[in-house]
């Protein structure tokens, strides 16, 4: 499949610190990339989207940074906290792709208090 | 507003059985999309449906099939289940249109197959 997660990356911070978590897409027409949050038992949260006209977007402690030079894509969180403990997952698509959303593997960030 | 919602919340079936799962998007979303979320393998896509019609299909066999009704309410249906079948069902709802397709989730359906 498309997505492949049989080992995912793990993150640990100190609460207060920033995070950042890093993710690859895939194919470089995707013009739409979505980071979700998942937490134990429940299903993907929207976090913050961007769109390729743009390198960088800002929302509320998270700051999402497209490179489409080299595919790449990044979440940061400022002061992180223990309730952003969760998966983490980047999501690519594009218009002609269907409706359907590629997903990254995950990382798994873990908040020490 | 009452986001995606999905039953049953758990379901746990034997192998050659069927099942069907139940999705309401948001209010005011028209498309409705289904995911399978195995344990190790993240979200593989299943379905996509608007307008009360099949729009796409991921690659999973003929055995996974749904409908949309009018209200734009889904199900998944699951026939001869397998054991690789066990994984959270997640459904999700949009609006389709260029520049608002954002998906947003529901807590999904957890099934186990025996």
């Amino acid at each position: 499949g498309e997505s492949v997660g049989l080992h995912l990356p793990t993150l640990s911070v100190q609460e207060g610190d920033n995070s950042i978590i890093n993710c690859a897409y895939s194919n470089s027409a995707s013009d739409y990339f979505i980071w979700y949050k998942q937490e134990s038992g429940k299903g993907p949260q929207f976090i913050i989207d961007i769109r390729s006209n743009m390198d960088k977007r800002q929302g509320q402690r998270v700051t999402v940074l497209l490179n489409k030079t080299v595919k790449h894509l990044s979440l940061q969180i400022a002061a992180t906290q223990p309730g952003d403990s969760a998966v983490y997952f980047c999501a690519e698509t594009f218009y002609n792709q269907g409706g359907k959303l590629i997903f990254g593997q995950g990382t798994e960030l873990s908040v020490k208090p | 507003e009452a986001g995606v919602t999905q039953s049953p919340t758990h379901l746990i079936k034997t192998r050659g059985q069927q099942v069907t799962l139940r999705c309401s998007p948001i209010s005011g979303h028209t498309s409705v999309y289904w995911y399978q979320q195995a344990l190790g393998l993240g979200l593989q896509f299943l379905l996509w449906y608007d307008e009360g019609e099949e729009r796409n299909r991921g690659n999973f066999p003929p055995r996974f099939s749904g409908r949309q009704f009018p209200n734009y309410s889904s199900e998944l249906n699951v026939n001869a289940l397998e054991l690789e079948d066990s994984a959270l069902y997640l459904c999700a709802s949009s609006i389709f249109k260029p520049g608002q397709e954002t998906q947003y989730f529901g807590p999904g359906t957890r099934l186990l197959v025996l």
